[in-house]
C-alpha cells in the first residue's frame, strides 16, 4: 500500500532553517508529482511547491520563491524539503502530499499524505 | 491568484442530517475541485476529486457537484464518523484551499 512517512517535530529559532523529508513506498516513486503543503496552527491549508520526480524540477508559491527548496532522492523514494530564514509564522505542521502522475500535469488534487511534521519557529 | 470562500464557516448537524457545503471559486475553475475531510490531529483524506469524482473507498454518502466557479459537497445522512472540517481547493492552476467548514453537533 501506498505510504508517506515524515521525519519528526522540528524546534528553530527564527532565521534559522529546517529540512524535512517524506519517505514513500508502495508505488513508483518517479511516475507521480511530489508536493509540500503546511498548516499553521488552527488554520486552513496552504500549497508550498512540488517536485518532479524523475528529472527534479520545482516549483514553487510565490510567497516562498527564495526561501523554500523541495529536492527528491529517486534512489530511497524520498523527498527533502529545506525551508530557510525562518520566521514565527512559518510555524506549522508540514505535510508531504502525492499528486497526480506526471503524465496528467502537475496541477493536482493530492490523494496520499504523509503524517505531518510540526515546526515551531520560536526565540 | 484564485481564492476560494466556503460556506457556512461553521454547521451544527445531528446524525441522519443532509448537509451541503457551498465552495466559490474568484474566477472559473471549470471542474479543477477536489474536497477533503480533516480531524483534528490528522491529515486531511480526499473525498471528492474533479468535482464529482468519488475517491476509491470513500462512502457513497458523499457527493459533489458544479463546474465553473459554484461547486457543492453534499453529505446524504451525515453519520458520527463524519463530524469533521472539509476543505476544498482548486487546481486549476497551482491550488488553493478553502479556509474550511467545521461540521459539528
Amino acid at each position: 500500500q501506498v505510504q508517506l512517512v515524515q521525519s519528526g517535530t522540528e524546534v528553530r529559532t527564527p532565521g534559522a532553517s529546517v529540512m524535512l523529508s517524506c519517505k514513500t513506498s508502495g508505488y513508483s516513486f518517479i511516475k507521480y508529482y511530489m508536493h509540500w503543503l503546511r498548516q499553521a496552527p488552527g488554520q486552513g491549508l496552504e500549497w508550498m511547491g512540488l517536485v518532479i520526480p524523475n528529472g527534479g524540477g520545482t516549483e514553487y508559491a510565490q510567497k516562498l520563491q527564495g526561501r523554500l527548496t523541495v529536492t527528491r532522492d529517486t534512489s530511497t523514494g524520498t523527498v527533502y524539503m529545506d525551508l530557510s530564514s525562518l520566521r514565527s509564522e512559518d510555524t506549522a505542521v508540514y505535510y508531504c502530499a502525492r499528486g497526480q502522475s506526471v503524465e496528467a500535469g502537475p496541477n493536482s488534487h493530492f490523494d496520499y499524505w504523509g503524517q505531518g511534521s510540526l515546526v515551531t519557529v520560536s526565540s | 491568484d484564485i481564492q476560494m470562500t466556503q460556506s457556512p464557516s461553521t454547521l451544527s448537524a445531528s446524525v441522519g442530517d443532509r448537509v451541503t457545503i457551498t465552495c466559490r471559486a474568484s474566477q472559473s475553475i471549470s471542474i479543477w475541485l477536489a474536497w477533503y475531510q480533516q480531524k483534528p490531529g490528522k491529515a486531511p483524506k480526499l473525498l471528492i476529486y474533479r468535482a464529482s469524482t468519488l475517491e476509491s473507498g470513500v462512502p457513497s454518502r458523499f457527493s459533489g457537484s458544479g463546474s465553473g466557479t459554484e461547486f457543492t459537497l453534499t453529505i446524504s445522512s451525515l453519520q458520527p464518523d463524519d463530524f469533521a472540517t472539509y476543505y476544498c481547493q482548486h487546481y486549476s492552476s497551482h491550488s488553493t484551499f478553502g479556509p474550511g467548514t467545521k461540521v459539528d453537533i
